[in-house]
């Protein structure tokens, strides 16, 4: 089973700023990685898959990026509305798919 | 817009049995794998189960496995999952989610919860 280990587990920002969420797997899985938002008491909602890819009606101030082992969701400016908890989701070798423990971004 | 409608979740016995729907619409339902995606309270997110959009194809969670079946009524634009055995451990808010291409998940139900407590 590949392991999903997102960093940090918690970050405090403010509105504005840039942040950079990493997600690293136990093993290659090609590109075949997504990023997910939740909200409290909200399912979660695609962002990115395959990667890089922006989902419908996601707005580009998010971008993912990376390869093989190391990825990462990058918020170019943030809004209050982003803030959030983030998953990353891979399937590059499965089943099992399997998720990254999340990353609460907080606001400052 | 695409909708998913979960239902069935309440409170269950260890070692009894529970059936959970998702109602599809606004999309062909037949043309979709389909999945089952549970989130524990205040913890993440744990893949279950996946269908092919014609049912031919099951996967499972070794978590789950030999004890919740996934299955699908094309006709009824219906998904289920049949819990047996259920366990404290799968206490959960179960989410439906219709599979994209490369077996992400692009649309999800509002979740329904299932306590198993005796």
């Amino acid at each position: 089973e590949i392991v999903l280990t997102q960093s940090p587990a918690t970050l405090s920002l403010s509105p504005g700023e840039r942040v950079t969420l990493s997600c690293r797997a136990s093993q290659s899985v090609s590109n075949y990685l997504a990023w997910y938002q939740q909200k409290p008491g909200q399912a979660p909602r695609l962002l990115i898959y395959d990667a890089s890819n922006r989902a419908t009606g996601i707005p580009a101030r998010f971008s993912g990026s990376g390869s093989g082992t190391d990825f990462t969701l990058t918020i170019s400016s943030l809004e209050p509305e982003d803030f959030a908890v983030y998953y990353c989701q891979q399937r590059g070798n499965w089943p099992p798919i399997t998720f990254g423990q999340g990353t609460r971004l907080e606001i400052k | 817009q695409v909708q998913l409608v979960e239902s069935g979740g309440g409170v269950v016995q260890p070692g009894r049995s529970l059936r959970l729907s998702c109602v599809a619409s606004a999309f062909t339902f037949s043309s979709y794998g389909m999945h089952w995606v549970r989130q524990a309270p205040g913890k993440g997110l744990e893949w279950v189960a996946f269908i092919s959009y014609d049912g031919s194809n099951k996967y499972y969670a070794d978590s789950v496995k030999g004890r919740f079946t996934i299955s699908r009524d094309n006709s009824r634009n219906t998904l289920y999952l049949q819990m047996n055995s259920p366990r404290v451990e799968d206490t959960a808010v179960y989410y439906c989610a219709k599979s994209q291409g490369n077996f992400y998940f692009d649309y999800w139900g509002q979740g329904t919860l299932v306590t198993v407590s005796s």
